[in-house]
């Protein structure tokens, strides 16, 4: 049981280039997220999916985006890298609203 | 290397002591807590959780206590190991359709062998 799986794990970029984070869950969970994490803080939340087929702002939405492409999959694309998003990004799932996220390992992004 | 938590508040117990990690949460309105454990290089790994009609919850070594009068919560770990050395974050939910799961800044665990 994989649980959450993210991809890649470890990336570098360049100022102005894009990419996408992928996040799948084999947890038949209803709801995932997307959280960066700085040092000496704690996780913020960027966007969450309450449900396929919907998607939401959190705490640090801008320069992302997001797609629930199925009940599975959550993607996370910064169009234009920018340093200030050098951070490790979490990928999460929960089966409903209150109860427990699970975390996937991370991906330590770096922008140059 | 690890960069999370590099000036974290940092709680360093003696192996076999007990420790206790405390929180303080921001929203009144929120009624579900969850406490994770964060190990070097990991993600977030859940340890125990407790709603806010409770006041206390026990698992395995762990009780969190919750404390809505002054919005705290706290960890108790029981006879701390090697392995329980981690950085530890309290999160709050406001179950009401925010999605938000709020996280607190972590304090780093040290166990002294």
């Amino acid at each position: 049981n994989a649980g959450v799986t993210q991809t890649p794990k470890f990336q570098v970029l360049k100022t102005g280039q894009s990419m996408t984070l992928q996040c799948a869950q084999d947890m038949n969970h209803n709801s995932m997220y997307w959280y960066r994490q700085d040092p000496g803080m704690g996780l913020r939340l960027i966007y969450y999916s309450a449900s396929e087929g919907t998607t939401d702002k959190g705490e640090v939405p801008n320069g992302y985006n997001v797609s629930r492409l199925n009940k599975r999959e959550f993607s996370l694309r910064l169009e234009s890298a920018a340093p200030s998003q050098t951070s490790v990004y979490f990928c999460a799932s929960s089966a409903q609203e209150g109860t427990e996220a699970f975390f996937g390992q991370g991906t330590r992004l770096t922008v140059v | 290397g690890e960069s999370v938590g590099l000036h974290l508040p940092t709680l360093s117990v003696q192996e076999g002591d007990n420790s206790i990690i405390n929180c303080a949460y921001s929203n009144s309105a929120s009624d579900y807590f969850i406490w994770y454990k964060q190990e070097s290089g990991k993600g977030p790994q859940f340890i125990i959780d407790i709603r806010s009609n409770m006041d206390k919850r026990q698992g395995q070594r762990v009780t969190v206590l919750l404390n809505k009068t002054v919005k705290h919560l706290s960890l108790q770990i029981a006879a701390t190991q090697p392995g329980d050395s981690a950085v530890y974050f309290c999160a709050e939910n406001m179950s009401s359709g925010t999605y938000k799961y709020i996280f607190g800044t972590g304090t780093r665990l040290k166990v002294l062998a």
